[in-house]
C-alpha cells in the first residue's frame, strides 16, 4: 500500500508570495493533519481535516489555510509569505477512527519551504 | 496545555549498547502516545503506539512503556546499531485530534 505522498518536495518562494502544498493520504484514510516543523519550535499542529471538514485548528494566523477534497486529498495554502514561514511542512493521514486512542498517524516525507 | 519533554536532547552510544529514551507529559488525560523516528531531512516513521489503557508495546528490538499517572513514557532500544542513528520523537494525543510533540532526542550510534 502506498504511503502518504506530498508535493512538491522542495519550494523556494519570496516574501509576500503565496504557496500551495499538496498531500495525498494512504488509501482508505479519511483524516489528514498538517504540521510545521522548525528547528526552534519543533513540530507544531496546523489543522486537521476529516471528510472535507476542518475538525481542529492549531494556533497559527489566518494566512495558513487548508482544505480537503472528496477523495481525501488535502491542500494547504500560505498567503503573504514571511521569512519565518520557512520550515518543513508535514502531512499525516489516519483512518480517523472514533476511538482516537487506536488511531495511528502516518506521516509523509514533507515539503521543504524556503522563503527568501 | 499539554507540554511534552524529551530527555536527553542528544545521546551518543557505542554499537551494541542498550539504551533508554525518556518522554514526559504534563496532562495525564491522553488518548495515546506515539514514538516516531525521523532521519535528517525526512518525514516521520511511526515506531510504536501505546493506547492510554495499555502499559507497553513491543516491536523487534524496541519496547515502549507508558505510565499515564506519572506522565512518563520510555523507549527502550536493545542492542543498538549504527542504523538506529536518528532523531526519536515522542507525541501525545490528548484533547482534539492533534499530536503534541516533544523536541526529540538525537541519537548517534557509533560503530
Amino acid at each position: 500500500k502506498a504511503g502518504v505522498t506530498q508535493t512538491p518536495r522542495y519550494l523556494i518562494k519570496t516574501r509576500g508570495q503565496q504557496v500551495t502544498l499538496s498531500c495525498s493520504p494512504i488509501s482508505g484514510h479519511r483524516s489528514v493533519s498538517w504540521y510545521q516543523q522548525t528547528p526552534g519550535q519543533g513540530l507544531q499542529f496546523l489543522f486537521e481535516y476529516f471528510s472535507e471538514t476542518q475538525r481542529n485548528k492549531g494556533n497559527f494566523p489566518g494566512r495558513f489555510s487548508g482544505r480537503q477534497f472528496s477523495n481525501s486529498r488535502s491542500e494547504m495554502n500560505v498567503s503573504t509569505l514571511e521569512l519565518g514561514d520557512s520550515a518543513l511542512y508535514l502531512c499525516a493521514s489516519s483512518l480517523g477512527l472514533a476511538a482516537r486512542g487506536a488511531d495511528t498517524q502516518y506521516f509523509g516525507p514533507g515539503t521543504r519551504l524556503t522563503v527568501l | 496545555k499539554q507540554e511534552v519533554t524529551q530527555i536527553p536532547a542528544a545521546l551518543s552510544v557505542p554499537e551494541g549498547e542498550n539504551l533508554v529514551l525518556n518522554c514526559s507529559f504534563t496532562d495525564s488525560a491522553i488518548y495515546n502516545l506515539q514514538w516516531f523516528r525521523q532521519d535528517p531531512g525526512k518525514g516521520l516513521t511511526s515506531l510504536l503506539l501505546i493506547q492510554s489503557s495499555q502499559r507497553e508495546q513491543t516491536s523487534g528490538r524496541l519496547n515502549a512503556s507508558l505510565d499515564k499517572s506519572s506522565g512518563r513514557s520510555t523507549l527502550y532500544i536493545a542492542a543498538s546499531q549504527p542504523g538506529d542513528s536518528a532523531t526519536y520523537l515522542c507525541a501525545v494525543k490528548s484533547s482534539g485530534y492533534a499530536l503534541n510533540f516533544g523536541k526529540g532526542t538525537s541519537l548517534l550510534v557509533t560503530p
